[in-house]
Order: structure tokens, then sequence, then C-alpha cells
């Protein structure tokens, strides 16, 4: 069972650009998280979608961000006009429906730097 | 307000030597409790976790904590430590388990 796949690894965007973060999430998990790390700072819930809603996104930007998980494909963190505080490693986990144990499975992470 | 609080931005051990991270949290109701492990450049791992009953967890690698809801602490414990344990720990409540708040982290550095 392959686990949380998240892609790019490594994605470079100049200032204005757009950023697009792909995250798979394990075979049978239907809860998708993001987070963000800041250099030198934790992980920072960003927002909580489950197949075609988002649940909570108290923690999303207010502008220029916006997260999808569609009935079919991945889910999608889209950073509009990007800029440099932008750069960070942003992380994506999920969990089955229906979890006891709300445990997060957790990406390898996108590392996005913004020059 | 909630918060979660780890004191220790980096720790230094001998390897062998005993470990305790320290992790205190202040929310209105007992959350659950969460340690999560990154190592550089990877995802995050969990640990172990607490919901409620046995206030000493058992966790994955050698590793417990204990709950002490007086303190509101959860501390991460492992009584012999490997240098593979190198790495940053992250404490991480959860009202409702859907939505981690992580600590700042500690960075565990082992000597040989």
């Amino acid at each position: 069972n392959a686990g949380v796949m998240q892609n790019p690894r490594h994605l470079v965007r100049r200032r204005g650009q757009e950023a697009r973060l792909r995250c798979s999430p394990m075979k049978g998990h239907s809860h998708v998280y993001w987070y963000r790390q800041l250099p030198e700072e934790g992980l920072k819930f960003m927002v909580y979608l489950q197949k075609e809603n988002i649940i909570d996104e108290s923690g999303m930007p207010k502008e220029r961000f916006s997260a999808e998980f569609p009935k079919e494909g991945p889910s999608i963190l889209r950073i509009q006009q990007v800029v440099r505080g932008d750069s960070a490693a942003y992380f994506c986990a999920s969990s089955p429906p229906n979890s006891r144990d709300y445990e997060q499975y957790f990406g390898p992470g996108t590392r996005l730097t913004v020059t | 307000a909630q918060s979660v609080t780890q004191p220790d931005i980096h720790i230094t051990v001998s390897e062998g030597a005993s470990l305790e991270l320290r992790c205190n949290y202040s929310y209105g109701a007992t959350p659950y409790l969460f340690w999560y492990v990154q190592s550089p450049g990877q995802g995050l791992q969990l640990l172990l976790k607490y919901f409620s009953g046995d206030t000493l967890v058992q966790g994955i690698k050698g590793f417990e904590a204990e709950f002490k809801r007086s303190q509101s602490s959860f501390n991460l414990r492992k009584p012999s430590v490997h240098w593979s344990d190198a790495a940053e720990y992250f404490c991480a409540p959860s009202i409702g388990g859907n939505k981690l708040t992580f600590g700042t982290g500690t960075q565990l550095k082992v000597e040989l």
C-alpha cells in the first residue's frame, strides 16, 4: 500500500506565478489535510477536505490560496501570484473515513521556493 | 486561547543516555495528544498518541509518553537513545482529532 504521495517534491516559481501542489492520499483514505511549515517554525494547519468538500479552512490565507479534493484525482493546493513569503514546505496528510484513531499519514512534502 | 509549548528548541544527548522531551498545552478541555517525528527532508511519522485511559502510552521505536492532567503535560521519553533518533520532534494536540496544532518542535542531536 503506497503512502501519501506529493508532487512535485521541489517547486521553484518566480514572484507572480502560480504554484500547484498535488497530493494523492493513501488508498482508501478520503480525508486530506494540508499543512505549511515555514523556515524555523512548526507546521501550521491550513485546510481539511473530504471528497468534494472543504470541511475546515480556518488556516488558509484569505487571498491567493485555494484547495480542492475532487471526486477523482489528487487534492490540489493552488497558490496564485506567489510571493517570497510563500516559500515553505507544504505537507499533505490523509486519513481514512470514520477513523477512530485519528492518525494522519503524512506525505514527504513539497518544498516551494519563490525567487 | 489554545496553545502548545515545547520549551526546548535544541537538545543534545549521548547515545545510550535517556531522553525526555517536554510538551505543555493550554486548552479548555483535554485534547487528543500526539507526538510526531520528522527526519531531515522527510514527512512526519506518528510516534504515539493519547486519547484517554492509561496515562502512560507506548509508541514505536521504544518511545513512551506520560499524560499528566494536573500539569497539562505530555512529555516524550526514551530510556536509551540511538544515533538514528536524531530528528525533530513535534508535540501536536488536537480537539476532535482532525486539526493538529503543532508545537515549534525540539531538534534532537545525538552524540556518539
